[in-house]
């Protein structure tokens, strides 16, 4: 079975705070995918990463990074100077190797960044 | 990525009536989705749009309640049926891009229903 943890239901930081949403995930499949996305008030699903399993390394865009571990199971995110624009619902997704497996979405963060 | 839109935006209908929700992409894309995000949930797969055949749909929802159409690669419609306010959702269309093992899902702005 595949499953996405996001522990964190509410985060609120003051704008310029760092942040860091965790997201843990269960899968047996050897190839797999990793995805964040972020959902602002307006509804709309914003794609941000794609990450595959067989790349464990980090990336840096902007004020977003991401670090994969493979051995604790984690794909975190970190915002890092926050801004009130930030403020959204965050999920973190996992697609498994096999073409016909779904997405798989966490519960997500809710970050609120206030000014 | 792919720029996908849906009609209508949001819409507020009576118990027992039907709705039919229209998703567009600017591009063809084999693979369409239809997902349902309940208030304050995360999204869950309600079937995968299929071009020139039936939808597959997950476990829990049913073609009768969520008929789907898909009549090319570009356009496809979910119809929620005999609705009642548990089907008050915000109904996602997305696609995924033809892009070997990228998988990459890109969803439209939505359709909040408000069922009363």
């Amino acid at each position: 079975a595949q499953k996405v943890t996001q522990a964190q239901t509410e985060i609120s930081v003051v704008e310029k705070e760092d942040v860091t949403l965790d997201c843990v995930y269960e899968t047996r499949d050897t190839t797999y995918y990793l995805f964040w996305y972020k959902q602002p008030p307006s509804g709309e699903l914003v794609f941000l990463i794609r990450r595959n399993s067989f790349d464990e390394q980090n990336e840096i865009s902007g004020r977003y990074s991401w670090n994969f571990q493979k051995s604790t199971s984690s794909f975190n995110f970190t915002i890092t100077a926050s801004q009130v624009v930030d403020s959204a619902v965050y999920f973190c997704a996992l697609k498994g190797g096999g073409a016909t497996n779904k997405l798989i979405f966490g519960t997500g963060t809710l970050l609120a960044v206030q000014p | 990525s792919a720029v996908i839109s849906q009609k209508p935006s949001r819409d507020i209908c009576q118990r027992g009536t039907s709705l039919t929700i229209q998703c567009q992409v600017d591009s063809q894309v084999t693979m369409m989705f239809w997902y349902r995000q309940q208030p304050g949930q995360s999204l869950t797969l309600i079937a995968t749009a299929n071009q020139g055949s039936e939808a597959t749909y997950e476990s829990g929802f049913v073609i009768d309640k969520f008929p789907i159409s898909r009549p090319n690669l570009t356009f496809s419609t979910l119809t929620v049926s005999n609705m009642s306010p548990e089907d008050s959702s915000i109904y996602l269309c997305s696609v995924e891009i033809d892009r070997p093992f990228s998988y990459e899902q890109y969803f439209g702005p939505g359709t909040r229903l408000t069922v009363t």
